[in-house]
């Protein structure tokens, strides 16, 4: 089935930085969402990107729609605890097939005060 | 609270046994969808229902699963005779109309953590 590549699959950071992570697909999507999940709960949408080089942000977060719409990013600027959790990346095709999320393994993310 | 309800929110089983997983979608929200998430990996799309409906059921394994949304009451999402590759977590997600046609978001519940023993 269809696959997406997430890395890094694990981030340990210091309170105050920046954190970057990627997704990547050898097919195209036309749209990018970005997920947080905590543990024991469902997964929150972050962030969600519909055009080719769309580039937005939400507080903290800023993520990208690569232009070959095989890829994105999603940055996290100065970091704090709560960020923990595991973040996912998913792709929609569209074509009246938007519920059919794809989503990367994730990233964990951990956070030290 | 107004969001996606989903019960029990762990639930054990021996292997044989039958899981019944429930889902109450979002107030207004007429589209459910039910997604599996194995340990360390991403969620995966399983079935898509409308009330009384089937829609899509592409990626729900041809045996022992079934799901329904009936006209009164939460969506159901069964495993027969389950086995310890079942043990996962299962999410369900709503959305008020056809992703593909307004673009909405799916929001999903908190999920049940199935344990087979």
């Amino acid at each position: 089935g269809q696959q997406l590549n997430q890395s890094p699959q694990s981030m340990f950071i210091q309170e105050g930085e920046d954190v970057s992570m990627n997704c990547t697909s050898s097919s195209i999507f036309n749209t990018w969402l970005w997920y947080k999940q905590d543990p024991g709960e469902g997964p929150v949408l972050l962030i969600a990107l519909y055009k080719a080089g769309e580039l937005t942000s939400n507080g903290r977060l800023t993520a990208q729609f690569g232009i070959t719409r095989k890829d994105s990013f999603l940055n996290i600027s100065a970091s704090i605890p709560s960020d923990v959790g595991i973040y996912f990346c998913a792709g929609q095709r569209g074509g009246g097939s938007n519920y059919k999320l794809t989503f990367g393994k994730g990233t964990l993310l951990t956070v030290n005060p | 609270n107004a969001g996606v309800m989903q019960n029990p929110r762990h639930l054990v089983r021996r292997r044989g046994q039958e899981a019944r997983l429930r889902c109450s979608p979002m107030k207004g929200h007429s589209h459910v969808y039910w997604y599996r998430q194995l340990p360390e990996e991403g969620l995966k799309f399983m079935v898509y229902l409308q009330k009384e409906n089937i829609i899509d059921e592409s990626g729900m394994p041809k045996e022992r699963f079934s799901a329904e949304f009936p006209k009164e009451g939460p969506s159901i999402l069964r495993i027969q005779q389950v086995v310890r590759g079942d043990s996962a977590a299962y999410f369900c997600a709503s959305s008020p109309s056809v992703q593909g046609v307004s673009n909405e978001k799916l929001f999903f519940g908190s999920g049940t953590q199935l344990s087979v023993l």
